[in-house]
């Protein structure tokens, strides 16, 4: 069965320092793979999304993945981290069939002064 | 531009009431989504729906049910309520397959 294993539950990163927050998957074919971001009392925001080609995909807000075969990884990095990023993310990958999101359990960030 | 609209934002309910939760989406979308939020779990998909008529379920659809008889409405049912359905729901909306999910607020359910 698909899973996503987000194995960081809680990120603390001075501001302007890099960040790099983990995701792996288990799938059987090239995934469809997604980060979103969620800040406190919202829904989920769209970052970025995998389904072929290059396997460095950029972002909003800066932020940029690496789709490692290999290491069945998705990890999301952004260089300098803000304030504003402290939130919640998630990575997340297409069902079998395509026609629904599997979610990771989240990586809570915080962004320390 | 509405997008997903959820109602309500908040409910509190008692153990075997029931309540429909209200989800459109004003975007001709056809894959429409719900999932809950509990804390330190991520989101779990209850159902979802891929048109007008036809509905699937999800990781966790025991204790719920849906219909979709127009493109634009998702409401997700409970029918007797369960402390165990105390958590934030989402609803969500995308063109197509794979596409990007689009997010209702959410509604905060508590069963007492």
């Amino acid at each position: 069965a698909q899973s996503v294993t987000q194995p960081d539950i809680h990120i603390t990163v001075s501001e302007g320092a890099s960040l790099e927050l983990r995701c792996n998957y288990s799938y059987g074919a090239t995934p469809y793979l997604f980060w979103y971001v969620q800040s406190p009392g919202q829904g989920l925001q769209l970052l970025l999304k995998y389904f072929s080609g290059d396997t460095l995909v950029q972002g909003i807000k800066g932020f940029e993945a690496e789709f490692k075969r290999s290491q069945s990884s998705f990890n999301l990095r952004k260089p300098s981290v803000h304030w504003s990023d402290a939130a919640e993310y998630f990575c997340a990958g297409a069902n079998q069939a395509g026609t629904a999101l599997i979610f990771g359990k989240g990586t809570t960030l915080s962004v320390s002064s | 531009n509405a997008g997903v609209t959820q109602t309500p934002k908040f409910r509190i309910l008692k153990i075997g009431q029931s309540m429909t939760l209200q989800c459109t989406q004003d975007m001709n979308h056809n894959y429409m989504y719900w999932y809950r939020q509990d804390p330190g779990m991520g989101l779990k998909l209850i159902y979802y729906s891929v048109g007008a008529g036809i509905t699937d379920k999800g990781e966790v659809p025991n204790g719920y049910n849906v219909s979709r008889s127009t493109t634009e409405d998702f409401p997700l049912r409970l029918e007797l309520a369960a402390p165990s359905q105390t958590s934030v729901y989402f609803c969500a909306s995308s063109l197509g397959q794979n596409e990007k999910l689009f997010f209702g607020s959410g509604t905060q359910l508590s069963v007492l």
